[in-house]
């Protein structure tokens, strides 16, 4: 069964700290990766993504991620992050060729002051 | 509009009452997604309309909940009899086709007392 798998439910971090939310998808064709941001009481945004082509994506806000295919992961990165990223942090895939995300559970990150 | 829209924002209601969601995707999306997020868990994958037809409606979880879409535009998710456990928010997201990126709405936040 496909599936995406947020290892981490919470992610307390400092300001201007570094931080990585990981991401593991199991899958046995190529697939299509997603990471979206939700702020409270709004929708999901879309932050980034991977279709093909390099495996560095980058995205808004100052956000990255790389898709590694031997560690079937898509950890999303960010080297300084300000109190405004505190959020919901959904990972998301969709096999090609299908119209399904299968989502993640969500990581909740927490910027301290 | 500029985004997917939803209405109402919040709906609270008493159990076994009926309720009618409304979706208004982005103008000229064929595809359209709902969603279910219950508290502290990820997305749900409910029902996709491709058109106004409904290809995969697997994700319903029981025959109270419906769904439709006029004029490849506006969709309406009604949940019959409601209970408790439907309590969530119901997300709707429209993209131009498959595997392009879906935009969602804001969410309509269900409570059932």
């Amino acid at each position: 069964a496909q599936s995406v798998t947020q290892l981490d439910s919470q992610v307390p971090v400092f300001e201007e700290a570094p931080v990585e939310l990981r991401c593991n998808y199991s899958s046995s064709v190529s697939v299509y990766l997603f990471w979206y941001v939700q702020y409270p009481n709004q929708g999901l945004q879309l932050l980034l993504k991977y279709l093909s082509g390099s495996t560095l994506v980058k995205g808004i806000n100052g956000f990255e991620a790389e898709f590694n295919k031997s560690q079937t992961s898509f950890h999303l990165r960010k080297p300084s992050v300000h109190i405004s990223d505190t959020a919901e942090y959904f990972c998301a895939g969709s096999i090609s060729g299908t119209y399904k995300y299968i989502f993640g559970t969500g990581t909740r990150l927490k910027v301290l002051a | 509009g500029a985004g997917v829209s939803q209405s109402p924002s919040n709906k609270v209601t008493e159990k076994g009452k009926d309720v009618e969601l409304r979706c208004d995707p982005i103008s000229g999306h064929t595809a359209l997604y709902w969603y279910r997020q219950r508290l502290g868990q990820g997305l749900e994958f409910l029902i996709y309309f491709q058109g106004n037809s409904a290809p995969d409606k697997s994700g319903l979880p029981s025959d109270r909940f419906s769904a439709e879409r006029t004029g490849e535009s506006v969709s309406t998710l009604t949940i019959q009899r409601t209970q408790q456990e439907d309590s969530a928010v119901y997300l709707c997201a429209s993209s131009l086709g498959v595997n392009n990126e879906q935009f969602f709405g804001p969410g309509t936040r269900l409570t059932v007392l």
